[in-house]
This record gives structure tokens, C-alpha cells and sequence, in this order.
């Protein structure tokens, strides 16, 4: 069962614009990550927020999270058509060894 | 480094045949997973090991059995193929912490006919 929703699902924009998706989920975490998946490739690790964490930054990424409601945003400034991708928020519950990934969103940004 | 290797990239099975598909990474790792990803579905945890020996059931583990005899290697086997088991295999590693961040292979489409 997936922890985490992205939101929206696709989203397309134009090059130098500023990209946002949104990830909800349902029971507490030790910690929210995001990955970015190039089509036909593996996933690949962007950012990690931990519980205590309220924002985190890293190159153009801005992370935030907010417990109380059980949100994470990331935000992708100045977008290059390269940002072209597939984005999964994934989720590590308080003890588990494992993450739960969401259904993923798929960004499209056009030169 | 090589990080997460995938063996074989692509197959094609028939109904009822078997196939091993082996994980390797050199980063030693203790975590391994296995995840299969299908269109609308995401990522779905088949089965994972938190070390050497160890094997644990994920969310989807029914027709899988895993193998963690060597720490570097993680291999899945499907027994008798199903039509419901054509996706797309993800083998991913993470280091101390199974939480921490995970390492991804590059993927093996499998399709069964």
C-alpha cells in the first residue's frame, strides 16, 4: 500500500520556471526522501528531510516538510529541460528498514 | 565503482518457466530490496534483507523467493512465471540504516507471454 501521494500527477512548464510537487502521507515517518527516475532508468536519490527538519536545500532542490500535516513539498527552481522526469516521494516509517514509495509524478519541461 | 548491477537487462518468458535475476552491488552495503514498478502503480517492495543470510517479505512477495547467500549479491527468482508477474524489477542497496538513502539499479523488463 503506498504511504506517500504525489500531487499533482503530471505537470508541464516551460524552461527557467520554477516547478513544485507536493507528496502527502498518512503515519508518522523518521524521515521523507525524494528520488528522480529518467525514463527507462533507475531511480536515483535527491534529497532526504528528516522528522525534526522543517526545510532543506541542496543545488536548486528546496524540501519542506511539515509533520502536522503530513506534507512534503519540493520545489525545483529555474527548471531545465533536463529536470525532465519522473519524481517519487518515499517514506521511512519510525523502526522500519524499509520505504514506501508514492505513485510518482511526471514532470515535463519544455525548451 | 559499479554501484547496483542488474543481470540480464531485458527477457522474455513463457507462462509457467523460471528465471533467476541477480543484484549485484560493491558499495557493502547491508540492505538489499527488490521492487517491481508498473504503470500507475509505482514502486511495490517484493522482498528486502537487512543482511547476509537474511530474507524478509515485502508488499507483493506471492510467486518470488529471494536468496542473500554472499552480502554483495541478492538474487530473485520467479518459479513458475505469470502473465501478472511482465514489470519492471528494480534491485536497490542502502548502507547501515534501511531508511537511509537507497542506491538503484539500472532495472530488468521483464515480459511473460
Amino acid at each position: 500500500s503506498q504511504q506517500g501521494e504525489e500531487d499533482p500527477q503530471a505537470l508541464s512548464i516551460q524552461e527557467g520556471e520554477n516547478a513544485t510537487m507536493n507528496c502527502s502521507y498518512k503515519t508518522s515517518i523518521n524521515n521523507l526522501q525524494w528520488y528522480r527516475q529518467n525514463s527507462g532508468r533507475g531511480l536515483v536519490h535527491l534529497i532526504l528531510i528528516r522528522s525534526n527538519e522543517r526545510e532543506k536545500h541542496s543545488g536548486r532542490l528546496r524540501v519542506t516538510l511539515d509533520t502536522s500535516k503530513k506534507s512534503s513539498s519540493l520545489l525545483i527552481t529555474a527548471s531545465r529541460a533536463a529536470d525532465t522526469a519522473s519524481y517519487f516521494c518515499a517514506t521511512a516509517q519510525s523502526g522500519s528498514e524499509k520505504l514506501v514509495f508514492g505513485k510518482g509524478m511526471k514532470l515535463t519541461v519544455n525548451p | 565503482n559499479a554501484g547496483v548491477t542488474q543481470t540480464p537487462k531485458f527477457r522474455v518468458l513463457k507462462t509457467g518457466q523460471s528465471m533467476t535475476l541477480l543484484c549485484a552491488q560493491d558499495m557493502n552495503h547491508e540492505y538489499m530490496y527488490w521492487y517491481r514498478q508498473d504503470p500507475g502503480m509505482g514502486l511495490r517492495l517484493i522482498h528486502y534483507s537487512v543482511g547476509e543470510g537474511t530474507t524478509a517479505k515485502g508488499e507483493v512477495p506471492d510467486g518470488y523467493n529471494v536468496s542473500r547467500l554472499k552480502k554483495q549479491n541478492f538474487l530473485l527468482g520467479l518459479e513458475s512465471a505469470a502473465p501478472s508477474q511482465t514489470s519492471v524489477y528494480f534491485c536497490a542497496s542502502s548502507s547501515y540504516r534501511g531508511s537511509n538513502e537507497q542506491y538503484f539499479g539500472p532495472g530488468t523488463r521483464l515480459t511473460v507471454t
